[in-house]
């Protein structure tokens, strides 16, 4: 089965720091790997996912990952972050051609941004 | 833009009593989860629901666990009598298919207190 590890339990940052969050996962298969965010009160929101083709992928709201494969990492990355960007974030894997979709998250990394 | 909407956002019940969570997947997906945070772990997979029956369920998803899609719109957990671990953020999904390269809809939680 695969598993999900997120390094940091909480980061905080200043505004307009550089921001990246780890992850690492296992599984001896090809997966498919998501970013999800939840802000205060809110749903999960996706923030970008990668299928196939270019490891560096870029999603919404300036956020970015990369998929290194020979690390089994996906980390998460914003050059310049907001106070707008406190939230938590997930990090999801999944088996790539699943027959059913069981998400398999990390534990998760609360961001804290100050002002 | 179409979200999963779930009610309510927080519930408090006390040790043994039944509680209903209720959750409004995206209209034209077919296909619906239910996962939980225990706070400080990671978010766990319970069960999926297809075609008005569970398709998949985890070994979290126990006799005291029960879904249902009432009607056309709503989709529910019971939990028959609740536990004190069961206190948790439960969240709804929904996705068009069951294929892992396709996106989870999430709604944005119910948090669960058991006293």
């Amino acid at each position: 089965a695969q598993s999900v590890s997120q390094h940091n339990h909480h980061v905080i940052l200043s505004e307009a720091a550089s921001l990246e969050l780890g992850c690492n996962y296992s599984y001896g298969g090809t997966v498919n790997l998501f970013w999800y965010v939840q802000y205060p009160g809110q749903h999960l929101q996706l923030l970008l996912k990668y299928f196939s083709g270019d490891p560096l992928v870029k999603g919404i709201k300036g956020f970015e990952a990369e998929f290194i494969k020979s690390k089994f990492s996906f980390n998460l990355r914003k050059p310049s972050v907001q106070w707008s960007d406190t939230a938590e974030y997930f990090c999801a894997v999944i088996p790539a051609g699943a027959g059913s979709y069981q998400l398999t998250f990390g534990k998760g990394t609360k961001l804290s941004v100050i002002p | 833009e179409p979200e999963v909407t779930q009610t309510p956002s927080h519930q408090v019940t006390q040790m043994g009593q039944e509680v209903i969570l209720r959750c409004v997947p995206i209209s034209n997906h077919l296909y619906f989860y239910w996962y939980r945070q225990i706070l400080g772990q990671k978010v766990e997979f319970l069960v999926s629901f297809y075609n008005n029956e569970i398709s998949e369920k985890s070994e979290i998803f126990d006799d005291q666990f029960s879904v249902e899609r009432p009607d056309g719109s709503n989709f529910t957990l019971k939990i028959r009598s609740t536990k004190l671990e069961d206190s948790a953020m439960y969240f709804c999904a929904s996705t068009p298919s069951a294929v892992g390269n396709t996106e989870a809809f999430f709604g944005q939680g119910t948090r669960l207190t058991v006293v």
